[in-house]
């Protein structure tokens, strides 16, 4: 198995543009995870999904954010009319129970 | 408000000694607790991990401490060798639920000198 993966690994946009981010988890791993982290932060959670049901949403996840995960495999996060507040690092990570094993994450510079 | 917090941003230890990292909590409803490590531009990787059930666990050269009524972990890591120069971070999973979703600490920046 080649662990979690994400992509792409940067992204630069400019503000007011939307940008999608994929996600493939580790293939037997139900729950899929992800975070944001912002320089000299640990990970902060955005959201939870249980095979393709989406069960949490922290409330940093605003109405500009969705996340999706068909079929309980791959999973995308959007981010509609992106932000200069919105660069950061997005993670990825995959488990079946307590440990979660993270992809290299995803890079968004917004200019 | 910050329910992990890792006090220490920035840790310097010599090659062969021992490699304290602490994290304190504040919610008692936590009841699982990990160590992860971070190098520059990937991400965490899961070291160890510990119950609230337990005070030890051992895990090669990594040992993680849980003392519940200080509300209180550490990682000690010995001996310490260059290539545990990284960021490592704390995390705690809430007891109410199980969404598993991990809540971490801020992370200290350990430097391990040849």
């Amino acid at each position: 198995d080649t662990g979690v993966s994400q992509d792409p690994r940067h992204k630069i946009t400019k503000r007011g543009q939307n940008v999608t981010f994929r996600c493939d988890p580790i293939s037997e791993h139900n729950r899929l995870y992800w975070y944001r982290q912002t320089l000299g932060q640990g990970p902060e959670f955005l959201t939870y999904f249980q095979n393709e049901a989406q069960l949490e949403k922290s409330r940093l996840l605003s109405d500009r954010f969705s996340a999706e995960r068909p079929k309980g495999s791959f999973s995308t996060l959007e981010i509609q009319r992106t932000e200069q507040g919105d660069s950061a690092m997005y993670l990825c990570a995959s488990g079946q129970s307590y440990e979660q094993y993270f992809g290299p994450g995803t890079r968004l510079t917004v200019t | 408000d910050q329910q992990v917090k890792q006090n220490s941003p920035s840790l310097s230890v010599q090659e062969g000694r021992i490699s304290i990292l602490n994290c304190d909590y504040t919610n008692s409803m936590f009841d699982y607790f990990l160590w992860y490590k971070k190098y520059p531009a990937e991400g965490p990787t899961f070291l160890i991990s510990i119950s609230s059930i337990k005070d030890k666990n051992e895990d090669g050269r990594f040992t993680v401490f849980l003392n519940k009524s200080a509300k209180h972990l550490s990682l000690h890591i010995v001996p310490s060798q260059p290539g545990d120069s990284a960021v490592y971070f704390c995390a705690a999973i809430p007891g109410s639920g199980n969404t598993g979703k991990l809540i971490f600490g801020q992370g200290t920046t350990l430097q391990v000198k040849p």
